[in-house]
Formats: structure tokens, C-alpha cells, sequence
């Protein structure tokens, strides 16, 4: 398995509602991250998990709250949310190596409108 | 400011000829370069990477140069096919390894014309 899978595809939500963006991996990669993404701009890191332990987080807003419940699965909660939120949410995950290139695996990534 | 920089946001090819697309950088520190390829309602995939101690990586038909005192890299597709017509991402991380994540450029959108 080779595919970082991620649920939903689409997402409108209000702004006072609670929701969730979920992506899980099966290629035994340790690290897994979060990228946000606006039209006609590139990918933002926004979280990374290595070992199941945050270990950057790009000073994300707190309405955006990412957990990582094992090593496979990688969720992002969301809360109270601004319509400037919305954007393409990509997850993606790799293997944590000593040398060469980072190679990230993606998500085709969930598609968030806030109303 | 960004540190990854793609300046051409769309590239027109006509199909069997070569396609380069070009990306510079700004920090002194990536030492590993990568590039992406996005079709639409798909995730990036990974299609080539060179890191900083080289100046050339090939696969196939596709080349990457990097001029590292220019901060300057491309990507040459040779010959173009239909199928490369796609979103190229530029992306860059600056270190060996571990979990930092990647830089990304803009993207360059690449039309093949029949």
C-alpha cells in the first residue's frame, strides 16, 4: 500500500461549528504532516508529527488542533474556523532518515469551505 | 518572502519537445531539492530529487540540474509527452533527513500541445 488516504474529500462547515479532516498511511512512514494550501499559492507546512510526537508546528492558529492517535493515523480538528480557512488541506507522510531527501508521500487532500 | 521562487506560473510545450521548467531559491541552506508533479483533484507525487554536493540527477526523461551558485535549479522533461501535462512544484528542505518538511514553490502549470 502506497497511498496516503484522506477523508473527507469536501468539507463545507459553518463558522461555529466542530469538525474533523482525518488521513491515515499503511507504508509504516513515522513522520506525517499537514500542509495547508490556497488557490494560485504553494503548500504551507503547517504541523509535523515524528514518532507520534509534534515536533513542529508553524504557529498554526489554536482552531486548527492536529492529533496523532497512533502511528498510521494523523487527524485535524477543527473549531470556530474563518472563512479565509478555507483551502485544500493536504496530508502527507515520509520515512524519518538520517540522510538524503526528505521524500513525502500525499494525500490528494481535503477541500475546506468555512461559510 | 518566499524562499522557493517560480516565476513562470504556466509553460505551453508543443508535445516531443523539451520542457524546462525553472526555480530558484533564496536560502543558503536547503541542501536537498525536490520536484513534484499535481493533477487536478490529486495529491502532489514525487518525481525527481538532487541534492546540493551534485549539480545533475537523471530518471528517464526526466533531468534536474542544479547551480548552486545561482540558487538556481530546472527540471527538463525530454521528450514531452500528454501525460506531463500537470502542476510542477518546486520544493526544497534543508536538511539530510529527518522530519522537517519541505519549502514549495508556487507551482508552474505545463500545457503539452499535440
Amino acid at each position: 500500500d502506497t497511498e496516503v488516504t484522506q477523508t473527507p474529500k469536501h468539507l463545507v462547515m459553518g463558522m461555529t461549528n466542530k469538525k474533523s479532516l482525518k488521513c491515515e498511511q499503511h507504508m509504516g512512514h513515522r513522520a506525517m504532516y499537514w500542509y495547508k494550501q490556497k488557490a494560485k499559492k504553494p503548500p504551507e507546512l503547517m504541523f509535523v508529527y515524528s514518532y507520534e510526537k509534534l515536533s513542529i508546528n508553524e504557529s498554526v492558529p489554536s482552531r486548527f488542533s492536529p492529533e496523532c492517535p497512533n502511528s498510521s493515523l494523523l487527524n485535524l480538528h477543527l473549531h470556530a474556523l474563518q472563512p479565509e480557512d478555507s483551502a485544500l488541506y493536504l496530508c502527507a507522510s515520509s520515512q524519518v532518515q538520517l540522510s538524503g531527501a526528505n521524500v513525502l508521500t500525499f494525500g490528494a487532500g481535503s477541500r475546506l469551505t468555512v461559510l | 518572502d518566499q524562499q522557493v521562487k517560480q516565476n513562470s506560473p504556466s509553460l505551453s510545450v508543443q508535445e516531443g519537445r523539451i520542457s524546462i521548467l525553472n526555480c530558484d531559491y533564496t536560502n543558503s541552506m536547503f541542501d536537498y531539492f525536490l520536484w513534484y508533479k499535481k493533477y487536478p483533484a490529486e495529491g502532489p507525487t514525487f518525481l525527481i530529487s538532487i541534492s546540493s554536493i551534485k549539480d545533475k540527477n537523471e530518471d528517464g526523461r526526466f533531468t534536474v540540474f542544479l547551480n548552486k551558485s545561482a540558487k538556481h535549479l530546472s527540471l527538463h522533461i525530454v521528450p514531452s509527452q500528454p501525460g506531463d501535462s500537470a502542476v510542477y512544484f518546486c520544493a526544497a528542505s534543508d536538511s539530510g533527513g529527518g522530519a522537517d518538511g519541505l519549502t514549495f514553490g508556487k507551482g508552474t502549470h505545463l500545457i503539452i500541445q499535440p
